[in-house]
């Protein structure tokens, strides 16, 4: 069965820090990876996505991921943080056939300390 | 482009009132459209998948009678919540996707809505 699995459930980091949220998922083939941002009581906004090709995907917001297929990961990264980077963020895994499904991750909280 | 409404983004009803939701893609045609619900501090749960023109497919565990998926055009799907009660207080988010990135399985999401029943 298909899960994602997000082991940080509170990450605490100074503001310019660098940061890296982690992300495993169980999947039967390649899947579909995204990595989403939500604001208290806002939507969600992609960061950004890997669907094929490079491993290394850039994103918004000065983002990025990287997919490793033998650790079934894709963690987030980002080199300095920034106050306004405090939010949840969760990552989801897209299935690749007709079901379309999306499974997320239980969400990491992002708290940033000046 | 690429852009998801949801309206309204907060209601609040008595216990016992139904409440549609509407979740709207603004400039793409959504063949499929999906409801998730998220209590607070928790990540999101898929409640149904809404194809246009079809019933919806619901999640199990989730009262098909209760929550009322109508998905009658490429740009709008609505969830009613029928009858409600405290319990269903909670913050749906919606989510179209592209008929014409079929291959990438992209979902565009709604920026959600806040129901609270009292």
């Amino acid at each position: 069965a298909q899960s994602v699995t997000q082991p940080d459930i509170h990450i605490t980091v100074s503001e310019g820090a660098s940061l890296e949220l982690r992300c495993n998922y169980s999947y039967g083939a390649t899947p579909y990876l995204f990595w989403y941002v939500q604001s208290p009581g806002q939507g969600l906004q992609l960061l950004l996505k890997y669907f094929s090709g490079d491993t290394l995907v850039q994103g918004i917001k000065g983002f990025e991921a990287e997919f490793k297929r033998s650790q079934s990961s894709f963690n987030l990264r980002k080199p300095s943080v920034h106050w306004s980077d405090a939010a949840e963020y969760f990552c989801a895994v897209g299935a690749r056939n007709t079901g379309n499904q999306f499974y997320f991750g239980t969400g990491t909280s992002l708290t940033v300390i000046p | 482009g690429a852009v998801v409404s949801q309206h309204p983004s907060r209601v609040i009803c008595k216990s016992g009132t139904s409440v549609k939701i509407e979740c709207r893609s603004l400039d793409f045609q959504a063949t499929t459209m999906f409801w998730y619900r998220q209590f607070p501090k928790q990540s999101l749960m898929l409640m149904a998948t809404s194809n246009e023109g079809s019933k919806a497919t619901y999640e199990q565990g989730v009262e098909k009678d209760k929550f009322l998926i109508n998905h009658a055009s490429l740009t709008l799907s609505t969830l009613t919540v029928t009858s409600a009660h405290p319990e269903d207080s909670s913050f749906y988010i919606c989510s179209a996707r592209d008929q014409w990135q079929h291959s990438y399985n992209e979902q565009f999401f709604g920026p959600g809505t806040r129901l609270t029943v009292l």
